[in-house]
This record gives structure tokens, C-alpha cells and sequence, in this order.
């Protein structure tokens, strides 16, 4: 299958502070990417569609300011995570389209302190 | 909208043996495409399965196979030979080409543990 590569697998950072999230994908052109969260023992909640190119499409309830998509390219989508805080530890991971088939970075832990 | 409904939060299955895995679909739409991924502790999704909407067979990937009843929309998950490491959350899901965004649906998921 595809190969979508995510990075960091692991970040803590301090509170009011930003972390960036990459999302790549190694051996396919994604025009289309998504971003999802996933609380314990929950379901994967999408966040948003991210287009290769244009602006994100959010889902309802989620903050655009505070979560920043940017696909600048065919290969890359990254999330930032502005002025994080405690309530923002979660996991985070990211999919690309290719054919059919939707393929899943490894995800990113996110621990705010 | 869709919807997707897996009604098994956790299952055990012995070792060899094979299982099953339920999902329920809802959707008006006529073109779908199916959907199961493996999340071991670690977060990972593993992509296993696909099945299309129009795809007559069922689809089979090694010791996966997609039990597809389009009537009873339905797209079960069979595990041969169960392994220990098949002991992770397995979520199904649902995607409508068509719909805004081609994105996911995702089921509740349900827990398999493999026992010796």
C-alpha cells in the first residue's frame, strides 16, 4: 500500500506554546489530505479536510485559528496546534487519499504541560 | 449522511481460530466504498481491507476477508487463523466518493484480544 509518513510520533509541549504536526505522503501525490483526533478509547474524529493548494475545510466545532492546515504541496500537510493547552492532549493523525484507498500516517501524540 | 455501526465494543477469540467482526452501514448513496484498518496500541491505522459498493466478489487480502451483503448493507470482518498479534482496536468504515470531501466515516470500533 501507500506510504504516509508522519512526524513527530511523540511531542510534549509547554502551554501557550505552538507545536507543528507534518503529515507527508512518501510515495504518492495526495491532493487531498485529513486530519483527525482521537481521544482515548474513541473513534477517530475528523477535523478537517485538508486540499492541496486552497484553504482547509473544517468540521463543525472545531477552531480554524487555533488549528492551522496548511498543504502547500502535493506531498506535505501540516497542522499546527497555536497556543496549545492542556485540553489539546490528544492523538493527532493524518490520511491521504490514493485511488480508492485512504492511508494513515503513524500518528502524533500530543502531551501540553 | 452516513453512518456506520459496529456493535461489538470487545471480542475474544482463541488462538487459530477464526472471528468475526460486525459493521453496519447506512448510506442513500448508490456508489461506496468499504472500509476496515487495524489500530494496534501503538495508533497506528493499518489499512487491511477494501470493498467496493459495485465489486461483485468479496474481497479477501491473505487471512482478511470482507463478508459483503449490499441487501442487508452489511460488510463483516472475518479473521482466519486469529493471531496473538491480531489483538489490537478494528475500526470500519465507510467512504462516499462523491460526498464533499471524500472523507471517512468511521465506526465505533471494536476490541479483539487473541488468547493463547
Amino acid at each position: 500500500g501507500a506510504v504516509v509518513s508522519q512526524h513527530p510520533s511523540r511531542v510534549i509541549c509547554k502551554s501557550g506554546t505552538s507545536v507543528k504536526i507534518e503529515c507527508r505522503s512518501l510515495d504518492f501525490q495526495a491532493t487531498t489530505m485529513f486530519w483527525y483526533r482521537q481521544f482515548p478509547k474513541q473513534s477517530l474524529m475528523l477535523m478537517a479536510t485538508s486540499n492541496e493548494g486552497s484553504k482547509a475545510t473544517y468540521e463543525q466545532g472545531v477552531e480554524k485559528d487555533k488549528f492551522l492546515i496548511n498543504h502547500a504541496s502535493l506531498t506535505l500537510s501540516t497542522l499546527t496546534v497555536t497556543s496549545a493547552h492542556p485540553e489539546d492532549s490528544s492523538f493527532y493523525i493524518c490520511s491521504g487519499l490514493h485511488g480508492n484507498t485512504i492511508y494513515f500516517g503513524e500518528g502524533s501524540w500530543l502531551t501540553v504541560v | 449522511a452516513q453512518k456506520i455501526t459496529q456493535t461489538q465494543p470487545g471480542m475474544f477469540v482463541q488462538e487459530k481460530e477464526a472471528v468475526t467482526l460486525d459493521c453496519t452501514y447506512d448510506t442513500s448513496d448508490q456508489s461506496y466504498g468499504l472500509f476496515w484498518y487495524k489500530q494496534p496500541s501503538s495508533g497506528e491505522m493499518i489499512f487491511l481491507i477494501y470493498q467496493g459498493s459495485y465489486d461483485e466478489q468479496n474481497a479477501t487480502e491473505g487471512r482478511y476477508s470482507l463478508n459483503f451483503q449490499k441487501a442487508r448493507k452489511s460488510a463483516n470482518l472475518v479473521i482466519s487463523a486469529s493471531q496473538l498479534g491480531d489483538s489490537a482496536m478494528y475500526f470500519c468504515a465507510m467512504r462516499v466518493p462523491w460526498d464533499a470531501g471524500n472523507m471517512l466515516t468511521f465506526g465505533g470500533g471494536t476490541r479483539l484480544m487473541v488468547k493463547p
